[in-house]
């Protein structure tokens, strides 16, 4: 089993459309969490860190679920700009980062 | 927010060339940077820990030889593709954390496109 595990994708979805990304991770231990996008043909650029009570940014919620190992990331009223590959991030003190597949998303007007 | 140059951002080389690339921390000293690779549509790949000082950790399947790392300062970190050959044709991109626990943030560099012919 992979460490971090994401929806496959990609996520082909119109404008105006709701979409939401799905992580789990293996490693109970693991203590921060964070997403982040990844233009085409460009580097990871962080998006946002995940609390445990939840946090919203904008059109951005990220919630974590410590119990069901869970991470999520929804995206309200999706915009053009947000077509990239979305990356679950996991970090264990003292260890790497460790990082999802990414899944890809395509907003289509 | 903190800030991760990488140099160069492309570079064409012949087969046979090493190639250095420089990543660098311009806001905050790291003591430990991550090199990785990503091949088109596929997710990144961790190939090395650099630390600053010592001598880096290379994740399973790396070869130390080819890929030399050297971390001088805490603020520098070089990867030299050594022999360079077309199938090390990738995306390198450099990372540095910042800030501890929970506060732990990495920052990416812009990231070096190599074309090796």
């Amino acid at each position: 089993r992979k460490e971090v595990e994401q929806d496959p994708g990609p996520f082909n979805v119109p404008e105006g459309a709701t979409v939401a990304f799905n992580c789990t991770y293996s490693n109970s231990a693991s203590q921060s969490f964070f997403w982040y996008r990844q233009d085409c043909r460009k580097e990871p650029k962080l998006l946002m860190s995940v609390y445990s009570s939840g946090n919203e940014d904008g059109r951005f919620t990220a919630q974590l679920n410590r119990a069901s190992q869970y991470i999520s990331l929804l995206i309200r009223d999706s915009k053009l700009s947000d077509s990239a590959t979305y990356l679950c991030v996991v970090n264990d003190y003292g260890q790497n980062f460790v990082f999802g597949p990414g899944t890809r998303l395509s907003v289509l007007p | 927010g903190a800030v991760v140059s990488q140099h160069p951002s492309r570079v064409i080389c012949k087969s046979g060339t090493s190639v250095k690339i420089e990543c660098r921390s311009l806001d905050f000293q790291a003591t430990t940077m991550f090199w990785y690779r990503q091949f088109p549509k596929q997710s990144l790949m961790l190939m090395a820990t650099s630390n600053e000082g010592s001598k880096a950790t290379y994740e399973q399947g790396v070869e130390k030889d080819k890929f030399l790392i050297n971390h001088a300062s805490l603020t520098l970190s070089t990867l030299t593709v050594t022999s360079a050959h077309p199938e090390d044709s990738s995306f390198y991109i450099c990372s540095a954390h910042m800030g501890r626990g929970l506060g732990e943030t990495q920052y990416f560099g812009p990231g070096t496109r190599l074309l090796v012919l």
